[in-house]
């Protein structure tokens, strides 16, 4: 069974940098069937996708976010990490991070999901 | 364009049949995938690509597309389905995730 669960600080100052680890069991982050996402949800509001590494080292990133978002895999083959620069109370959400697979045809989905966990910037 | 819409809110008697929309340009070209999430709970998959559901979706669940509009159909919907239901694809590139921005299902 592949579990995710979402691990950092809940409480980040304005213009610092918001760090988060999420560690997998059950899978391999360094696997080349994978995207691991971070995805977050503002309070009362839909879902943002933020971006993903896959192949152990190459990511993609929602361009809306402006170059302030680095994924990283862990030195453990089970974490990738998600670094936020420069945030402001505007990155105050619940942060998931999640696992998305290819399927036949045409199309992905995520299959795994962390429970998620609410980060706050406040000074 | 990069965007997925949904409708903000669908309502559905009890035991009637609700249908929630996704539209989208990458929809022509990238399959659909829904997600069910109740409140402070994490999204999980209620539907694939055509028409798949993952084991343990009940079979009142179906999905559907036609050119740039897909569909997740609730028959028969029961209190339990009430939740926020979004749609997901990837952008017409393949290396960008689209959300919509959810519905809002509620069962009258």
């Amino acid at each position: 069974q592949v579990q995710l669960q979402e691990s950092g600080p809940r409480l980040v100052k304005p213009s610092q940098t918001l760090s988060l680890t999420c560690t997998v069991s059950g899978a391999s982050v360094s696997s080349g069937d994978y995207y691991w996402s971070w995805i977050r949800q503002h309070s009362g509001k839909g879902l943002e996708w933020i971006g993903y590494i896959y192949n152990n080292g190459n990511a993609n990133y929602n361009p809306t976010l402006r170059g302030r978002a680095t994924i990283s895999a862990g030195t453990s083959k089970n974490q990738f990490s998600l670094r936020l620069s420069s945030v402001t109370a505007a990155d105050s959400a619940v942060y998931f991070c999640a696992r998305e697979r290819n399927y036949y045809g045409a199309g992905s989905l995520f299959d795994y999901w962390g429970q998620g966990t609410l980060v706050t910037v406040s000074s | 364009s990069s965007e997925l819409t949904q409708d903000p809110a669908v309502s559905v008697a009890l035991g009637q049949t609700a249908r929630v929309t996704c539209r989208g340009d990458s929809l022509r070209s990238s399959d659909a995938s829904w997600y069910l999430q109740r409140p402070g709970q994490a999204p999980v998959l209620v539907m694939y690509g055509k028409n798949n559901r993952p084991s343990g979706i009940p079979d009142r669940f179906s999905g559907s597309t036609s050119g740039n509009t897909a569909s997740l159909t609730i028959a028969g919907a029961q209190a339990e389905d009430e939740a926020d239901y979004y749609c997901h694809s990837r952008d017409n590139s393949g290396n960008h995730v689209l959300f919509g921005g959810g519905t809002k299902l509620t069962v009258l």
